[in-house]
This record gives structure tokens, sequence and C-alpha cells, in this order.
């Protein structure tokens, strides 16, 4: 079955650096992708999403990339900071449908 | 503005209770959501209403668990005779019309349930 999956379940980035996070899907028909930002004991917060139709999406400080060609997703974070120590989910959706699918998610450590 | 809240935040039952959680979402929302959370783990997706109307209840683990929604409003989701396997936080998300890609889903901070 289809399912969105993260390449890998913790990074520990130094602050200052810039973070990348990735995201592997495996349905071609997903035309429409979010991060998800959760903090300890919260709600997921959105970040950004992006498109099927685009390959790259800037927001601030972050930067979404879409590669349909191999199915791969990725969150960059620039200068990366301590408030930015969460764990992040990719989740994709096909057609507009309401339900989203959603990886693992990724544990963010910033380091001071 | 207020955001979508969630009550109780934690809730501790013994098996073989029933447990109402509820969900209060974005004031003129007509889309919602509840997903749920096991530890360590992505989000689940359970139903969708639209309005009052649960168009998809594909995703509810058993029959044990029912959800409805009132004057396109707040929504409740019921346990019942709870299993341990029923732990985990459940979220609840609404968005200004149906469907993910037309309205972004708003988290609330989630009801954290654990049973004994």
């Amino acid at each position: 079955g289809e399912s969105v999956g993260l390449h890998l379940p913790t990074l520990s980035v130094q602050e200052g650096d810039n973070s990348i996070i990735n995201c592997a899907y495996s349905n071609s028909a997903s035309d429409y992708f979010i991060w998800y930002k959760q903090e300890s004991g919260k709600g997921p917060q959105f970040i950004i999403d992006i498109r099927s139709n685009m390959d790259k999406r800037q927001g601030q400080r972050v930067t979404v990339l879409l590669n349909k060609t191999v199915k791969h997703l990725s969150l960059q974070i620039a200068a990366t900071q301590p408030g930015d120590s969460a764990v992040y989910f990719c989740a994709e959706t096909i057609g507009g449908d309401y339900k989203l699918s959603f990886g693992a998610g990724t544990t963010v450590t910033v380091r001071a | 503005g207020a955001g979508v809240s969630q009550s109780p935040s934690n809730k501790v039952t013994e098996k073989g209770k029933d447990v109402e959680l509820r969900c209060d979402p974005i004031s003129g929302h007509t889309a919602l959501y509840w997903y749920r959370q096991s530890l360590g783990q992505g989000l689940e997706f359970l139903i969708y209403f639209q309005g009052n109307s649960a168009p998809d209840k594909s995703g509810l683990p058993s029959d044990r668990f029912s959800a409805e929604r009132t004057g396109g409003s707040v929504s409740t989701l019921t346990i019942q005779r709870t299993q341990q396997e029923d732990s985990a936080v459940y979220l609840c998300a609404s968005s200004s019309s149906g469907g993910a890609s037309r309205g972004t889903q708003y988290f609330g901070p989630g009801t954290r349930l654990t049973v004994l």
C-alpha cells in the first residue's frame, strides 16, 4: 500500500546551520504535500505545502523541494534555531482528498 | 484568533469504560477531521466531517468508535468499551473547506488517552 516515510528518524543540527529533512513517498498519484512541525505536547503546526505542478516553494526560512521522478520530498530550514527543535512530518494527499497520509516523523534537535 | 481546542487534554480510564473526546473547531470552518497518533508514530486518519455529515468513516478502527458533529461546529469522538490499544493522542483538525488541498488543516493540541 501507499505510505509516506522519512529517511531518518532523528537529526541533530548545530544552531545556525541549515537543516535538511527528507521524505519519500510511494504513490505517484499523490499531488499535494504538506510539512508539519509538532512540538512536545502540541498538535501539528502547518509549515509549508507544495503541489505536484511545482518543484520548489519557499517560505520564511523554509524551502520545500519536490522531486516527482524519484518520489522524494525535502524540507530545508535555513539558519536553524533552538525553537526549530521538534518532530517534523510530511503528509500527502491525492486529488484533493481530505485524508492526509503522514509519515512517522523526524525528530530534529538543535545543539547550542 | 482562537484555534482548534480539544478537551480534556488528558484522560485516564479503565479498560472497558466509555470515553468522550470533544473538539471545538475554528469558527467558520466547515470541515473537521479526527486523527489518532500512537507513541512515536505518525497520524492515522479516523473520520472526516463536512458540515454535520461524515462522508468517510473508513478510518475508524472498530465499531467501538463513533463520532458526531452538531450545528456544524463541535464534534465528539466516543470510544466504547475502551481497550489498552486505544491508548494514544487523539487529534482534531479543521479547515475552511473540505479536501486537504483546498483548505489547510489546522490541528488542536490533542487529547492524550490512557487506558489502564
